[in-house]
């Protein structure tokens, strides 16, 4: 059974500070994995889909790596900035998602 | 081309009701996933659903709780006797047909359900 866990469990920086976000994972044997953002009370955004062939997957400020073989992804966010805050999940798939329990960020301005 | 569509977005019930949250997938996904998010804790996979048949359900609660898929229609998950319990943000997502399996998961904005 796959498990996943992301740490920290919570994240305050100041404004313009780069985020750096763990998300590790029990089963290499992955096909994907996946970056969500979620808002308090919403529903998931997805930020990122790196798959299993490749070590990185940029958007923007976003840059997600993955290490299958340790059983790591982390994602970087440059230039942090207060929209920014949200809870962070990783997820990875045996066609239904194992999701981490989240990196709260709070970016202070 | 609309993403993933839940309705009703809250829904409040009594104790003893039933809960009916419904789901229509992106165009051209035929792939139904739902999830639940209890206060305080993580996403969890319930149920995984393609038309008109039920391919994985062992996040399902063994008793209450159904799902379907229908050939026209959205996708129902159905809880019966709701107790405080149930209480919980859930979430549909869907995919494509999967040619090749994993395919990316997109996120409907949840149902939260309220047991008074």
């Amino acid at each position: 059974k796959q498990e996943v866990t992301q740490i920290p469990a919570a994240l305050s920086v100041p404004e313009g500070e780069n985020l750096v976000l763990n998300c590790s994972f029990t089963d290499s044997a992955i096909y994907n994995l996946q970056w969500f953002r979620q808002d308090p009370g919403k529903g998931l955004t997805s930020l990122l889909l790196i798959q299993s062939s490749q070590r990185e997957q940029t958007s923007g400020r976003l840059n997600a790596s993955l290490d299958k073989s340790s059983g790591r992804s982390t994602l970087y966010i440059a230039a942090s900035q207060p929209g920014d805050s949200a809870t962070y999940l990783c997820a990875v798939p045996d066609y239904k998602l194992s999701f981490g329990a989240g990196t709260t960020v709070t970016v202070r301005a | 081309n609309a993403g993933v569509m839940q309705n009703p977005r809250h829904l409040v019930r009594r104790r003893g009701q039933e809960a009916r949250l419904r789901c229509s997938p992106m165009k051209g996904h035929s792939h139904v996933y739902w999830y639940r998010q209890l206060p305080e804790e993580g996403l969890k996979f319930m149920v995984y659903l393609q038309k008109e048949n039920i391919i994985d359900e062992s996040g399902m609660p063994k008793e209450r709780f159904s799902a379907e898929f229908p050939k026209e229609g959205p996708s129902i998950l159905r809880i019966q006797q709701v107790v405080r319990g149930d209480s919980a943000a859930y979430f549909c997502a869907s995919s494509p047909a999967q040619g090749q399996s994993y395919n990316e998961q997109f996120f409907g904005p949840g149902t939260r359900l309220t047991v008074l």
